[in-house]
């Protein structure tokens, strides 16, 4: 069974940039969520997907967006990059209606460096 | 103050012996509780999730749980090498995740 999936493993990009990171979920799973990593604050939630629509967002700028397909593989987009946006972005996905209960299956990862 | 509190470490623990990790969590409304591990330059892996007071064993792991208390801890039992990570406490509440900063446990031969 394959696991979470994340485009592309590693990005350079420049201040002011945008980009945009692909996570293709384990199959089945309706459930995606994306996180970003940095070593001074750990995991923040940015925001989850389910049947294509926004269930839960994070605290963060309106920079940051995403969206889901029908297949359930969702992006996540970031316009006007800032240095602070360096950071590993993680993706997760869960079984529909129950990520309360099963928890998630994390992707590779995309470690995003802003120059 | 963080929803998920984890002493950051390291946590040294010596081969053979026992680990124990702490998390507390601030919100009342947590219903189900996980831990990951993330070895360095990876992604986290769930190793045990817990809903009920108590205990719950899975190999050599065993988490325990005090809603009361708001307490959350990890037993590593006959602690190996590879068992070198940092353990992520997570808190679930209504379908929002919040994560601890995370323990670095590092087993020493």
């Amino acid at each position: 069974k394959a696991g979470v999936t994340q485009t592309p493993r590693y990005l350079i990009k420049t201040r002011g940039q945008q980009v945009t990171l692909s996570c293709s979920p384990i199959s089945g799973h309706r459930s995606v969520s994306w996180y970003q990593q940095t070593p001074g604050q750990g995991l923040q939630f940015l925001f989850e997907y389910f049947s294509e629509t926004q269930r839960n967002k994070g605290n963060f700028p309106g920079r940051f967006s995403g969206r889901q397909f029908s297949n359930s593989r969702s992006e996540m987009n970031v316009s006007t990059l800032e240095l602070g946006d360096s950071a590993l972005y993680l993706c997760a996905s869960s079984p529909s209606g129950t990520v309360g209960t099963i928890g998630y299956t994390f992707g590779s990862g995309t470690r995003l460096t802003v120059v | 103050q963080k929803e998920v509190e984890q002493n950051s470490g390291p946590l040294s623990v010596p081969e053979g012996a026992i680990a124990s990790l702490n998390c507390t969590y601030s919100d009342r409304g947590s219903q189900s509780f996980f831990w990951y591990r993330q070895y360095s330059g990876k992604s986290p892996e769930l190793i045990m999730s817990i809903y009920s007071n108590g205990d719950k064993e899975d190999g050599r792991f065993t988490a325990q749980l005090n809603k009361a208390s708001q307490y959350v801890s990890l037993l590593i039992r006959d602690s190996q090498p590879s068992d070198s990570a940092t353990y992520l406490c997570a808190a679930q509440s209504w379908g929002k995740f919040q994560f601890g900063a995370g323990t670095q446990v590092v087993v020493t031969p």
